[in-house]
Formats: structure tokens, C-alpha cells, sequence
């Protein structure tokens, strides 16, 4: 079967620290991944895209970026957290008939 | 430039009644619909969709609406139950496929109350 596992679920670190969120997808290949952000009492915010392997597309400036190290694995990492990062980051991938999410990370940045 | 627009932030509304939920859009290239559900701390999960191709879809309680003219689509929950209480997010694509991106509008939170 189909699924999207994201990792961790809660997560709080200071501002300066970095950051690493991983998603990974089984029961398909070459997925198209999406990184998006919902910021607190916002709608969701595409951050991130992927369509293969090393393969990134930015849809904003911002002090995040994005890989694709495997066909089925997407990460989002940060050197230096700012505080405006915080927020509930989402993980999906696309099924052809919509988007598959993950479960979702809450990060608070302190 | 938002291109999909839910301009109701929230919605309340009585057990039993009818919730309606509204989304505008303005890229007359989209060509499908849908409605996710967010629940607090979940990621979305979809709830129905609908092809330009129909102007309504019915699964269960949930019906939406579409009116291309207009540009408009709207999501009805008839009975409501508190359980409906959750952040929906309405979405268009250009076609069907794999590689087709969801544009999301901002949301609107529904509360049914007892």
C-alpha cells in the first residue's frame, strides 16, 4: 500500500539552531513531493517541490531549502532558524487524483 | 496573486443544519476541484472532488457544487455533526495527473456546535 511517513511530529529549537524534517513515501516511484508550511491561522503555503531525484523547485525566498537525496525520500533543512519559521510543516506527494499528506510536524522556533 | 480564495475564515454553525462552505477562483484553466479536512495537529485529508466536466458531486452528506461561469464552488455538509468541526481547504489543479500542482485557498474553519 500507499504511504507518506513524516518525522518528527513536535519539534521545538531555539533561533540559530538548524533544522532537518524528513518525509519518506513507499508503495510508489518517482513520486512528485511537496514541501508546504500552514502558519498560524493561515492557509497552506507550497514551500518546496520536487518531480525526481535532486530535483528542487523554490516556490518562495525563505530561509529554508529542500532535497531529494532518494527517489522516495524529501527533506527540509535550515542552517540558522528565525523565529518567523515556526509553523506546521507538511509533507505530500502527488497520486495523480490530488495529494497524500503526511502527518505533519509542529515546529515552535524559541 | 491568491487564485483560489475561501473568504470565510470561519463558519458556525448548529448540529443537524446545514454547513456551507464557499471557494472562488479565478484561473479559468482549472479543470478539477477538491475539499480537504484538517484536523489540529493531522495533515489534510481529502474529502471529495469534482471534474469541471460535472457541477455536482454527492458522497454521502457532502455534496459540492460547481459553477463555472461564475467561478465559484461550494461545499455542503447536510447533517452537520460535531465531529464536521475541522479546517476545510478548498483546491484547484490544471488536469489530472501526477505531476498536476493543487493551488489551496486560506481555509475556513467550521465549527458545529451541539
Amino acid at each position: 500500500s500507499q504511504t507518506i511517513h513524516q518525522w518528527p511530529a513536535t519539534l521545538v529549537q531555539p533561533v540559530g539552531s538548524p533544522l532537518s524534517l524528513e518525509c519518506t513515501v513507499e508503495g510508489t516511484s518517482n513520486p512528485n513531493l511537496y514541501w508546504y508550511r500552514q502558519a498560524a491561522g493561515r492557509g497552506l503555503q507550497l514551500l518546496f517541490y520536487s518531480v525526481g531525484i535532486g530535483q528542487i523547485s523554490s516556490e518562495v525566498p525563505q530561509n529554508l531549502s529542500a532535497s531529494r537525496p532518494q527517489d522516495r525520500q524529501f527533506i527540509l533543512s535550515s542552517k540558522k532558524l528565525l523565529l518567523s519559521d515556526s509553523g506546521f510543516y507538511l509533507c505530500a506527494w502527488s497520486t495523480g487524483g490530488g495529494y497524500t499528506f503526511g502527518s505533519g510536524t509542529r515546529l515552535t522556533v524559541v | 496573486d491568491q487564485q483560489v480564495k475561501q473568504n470565510s475564515p470561519s463558519l458556525s454553525v448548529q448540529e443537524g443544519r446545514i454547513s456551507i462552505l464557499n471557494c472562488d477562483y479565478t484561473n479559468s484553466m482549472f479543470d478539477y476541484f477538491l475539499w480537504y479536512k484538517k484536523y489540529p495537529a493531522e495533515g489534510p485529508t481529502f474529502l471529495i472532488s469534482i471534474s469541471s466536466i460535472k457541477d455536482k458531486n454527492e458522497d454521502g452528506r457532502f455534496t459540492v457544487f460547481l459553477n463555472k461561469s461564475a467561478k465559484h464552488l461550494s461545499l455542503h455538509i447536510v447533517p452537520s455533526q460535531p465531529g464536521d468541526s475541522a479546517v476545510y481547504f478548498c483546491a484547484a489543479s490544471v488536469g489530472l495527473t501526477s505531476g498536476s500542482r493543487l493551488t489551496f485557498g486560506e481555509g475556513t474553519q467550521l465549527t458545529v456546535n451541539p
